[in-house]
This record gives structure tokens, C-alpha cells and sequence, in this order.
């Protein structure tokens, strides 16, 4: 099983929106409406940001917005900050025998 | 607020063993309804999951790794387990440990900072 396919870097200015795709196939997805988004700084352990598909964990901003259309999953950050700055990986749960698949990861770079 | 913090040796041989523990604080695992579970990431690269537990013990592994792989939990004391044979300098990477949410197992919602493990002679 391949990871689901994401941009390797996208970037943006302070205060712009940015969206990060994360591309699979039918059966990357499972069936199933579970993907999920991680945030990670440098050096850092993986924080969960965005879980099925559009919910936001408690604390977590509301810049941070999930989407999904067909087998392309899509994490949208607004307004962006400084902090924002760090790898997104998007994750889909893909039923029984695969389980959990994650993206190979972009790096958002705020200039 | 829970807490995982992973243990174990930071180097192992080639075709060892890797055994790593994750023990689990402000929470208990007996009885509760998540899955617990283990995460890597080769330095410089991505996010790869290795294998998750129920509490009673039910387990689900990376169809990549599942010949290698055994992850165990022990509600005694509050810990899981990952073990990874035949290690080859491949496995070297950060190893996490992670609580995944209840029912599917679909996200990970609280992680330990991470251990990294180096395969080498």
C-alpha cells in the first residue's frame, strides 16, 4: 500500500489561506469518511489538528479547516501565522487489513 | 491531562530484536474504549504506521510489517508494548507511541515525544 500522495512544499505570506491536497485512490479511503490532519515543528511529536475529515479537536484553531471531495482529502489554513510554519500529514483510516495510511507529508513554509 | 512516554534501548544490532515500551499516565487503558498504537518516522521522512492494541488485547498490524511485528499491552501496569524482529538499518527511526480514538482507530489524539531507535553494528 502506497502513502496517499501530498505536496511536497506549498507556501504563503502572513494572513493568505493555503490548501494542502492529499490524493488516493478508492480504496485508500476505505469507504469510510476518516481522514485526519497532523501538525509538526521541527523535532517535534505529531499533533492532531483536523479528525473526520472536517472536526477540529478541542483547542485546536479555527484557521484550521478539513474538507474532502471524492478520493482528494484537503487541509485549508487561514490566516496565516508565523507558527503555521511546519510538516502537515493527512491520514485515512482504510478499513480492515490496512487500517491507518498516511500522506507523505508537506512542508508549509510562511514567508 | 495523559501523558505517554516511550522507553527502551536506542540501539539495536541488525537482525535483533527492537522492543520499545510506552507507559501511560493520567488515564488508564484497562477497560477504556481506544485503541493504543505505534508510530515512526525515518529521519528526514514521513509518518508510517506500525501496529495498534485494544485494551483487550486485539491487535492490528502495518500489512508491511506484520511478520516482524507484535505490539501487546499490559493494563497491570499500564503499558504497551511494541516488538520489531529481524531489524534491519531500515527500521532505524523515531519510534511514537499514540493513543488512537475509539471504535475504528482512525486518529491519534495524544502522542509521547518520541524515541529514536538506531539499527547498527
Amino acid at each position: 500500500q502506497s502513502a496517499l500522495t501530498q505536496p511536497a512544499s506549498v507556501s504563503g505570506s502572513p494572513g493568505q489561506s493555503i490548501t494542502i491536497s492529499c490524493t488516493g485512490t478508492a480504496s485508500d479511503f476505505g469507504g469510510y469518511n476518516l481522514v485526519s490532519w497532523y501538525q509538526q515543528h521541527p523535532g517535534k511529536a505529531p499533533k492532531l489538528i483536523i479528525y473526520e475529515v472536517t472536526k477540529r479537536p478541542s483547542g485546536v484553531s479555527y484557521r484550521f479547516s478539513g474538507s474532502r471531495s471524492g478520493n482528494t482529502a484537503s487541509l485549508t489554513i487561514s490566516g496565516l501565522q508565523t507558527e503555521d510554519e511546519a510538516e502537515y500529514y493527512c491520514c485515512s483510516y482504510a478499513g480492515v487489513g490496512i487500517y491507518s495510511l498516511f500522506g507523505g507529508g508537506t512542508k508549509l513554509t510562511v514567508l | 491531562q495523559l501523558q505517554l512516554q516511550e522507553s527502551g534501548p536506542g540501539l539495536v544490532k541488525p537482525s535483533e530484536t527492537l522492543s520499545l515500551t510506552c507507559t501511560v499516565s493520567g488515564g488508564y487503558i484497562s477497560g477504556s474504549p481506544y485503541f493504543w498504537g505505534w508510530v515512526r518516522q525515518p529521519p528526514g521522512k514521513g509518518l508510517e504506521w506500525v501496529g495498534s492494541v485494544s485494551y483487550s488485547g486485539n491487535t492490528y498490524y502495518n500489512p508491511a510489517l506484520t511478520s516482524r511485528v507484535t505490539v501487546s499491552v499490559d493494563t497491570s501496569t499500564n503499558q504497551f508494548s511494541l516488538r520489531l524482529g529481524s531489524v534491519t538499518a531500515t527500521d532505524t527511526a523515531v519510534y511514537y507511541c499514540a493513543r488512537l480514538s475509539p471504535i475504528y482507530g482512525d486518529y491519534f489524539d495524544f502522542w509521547g515525544q518520541g524515541t529514536l531507535v538506531t539499527v547498527s553494528s
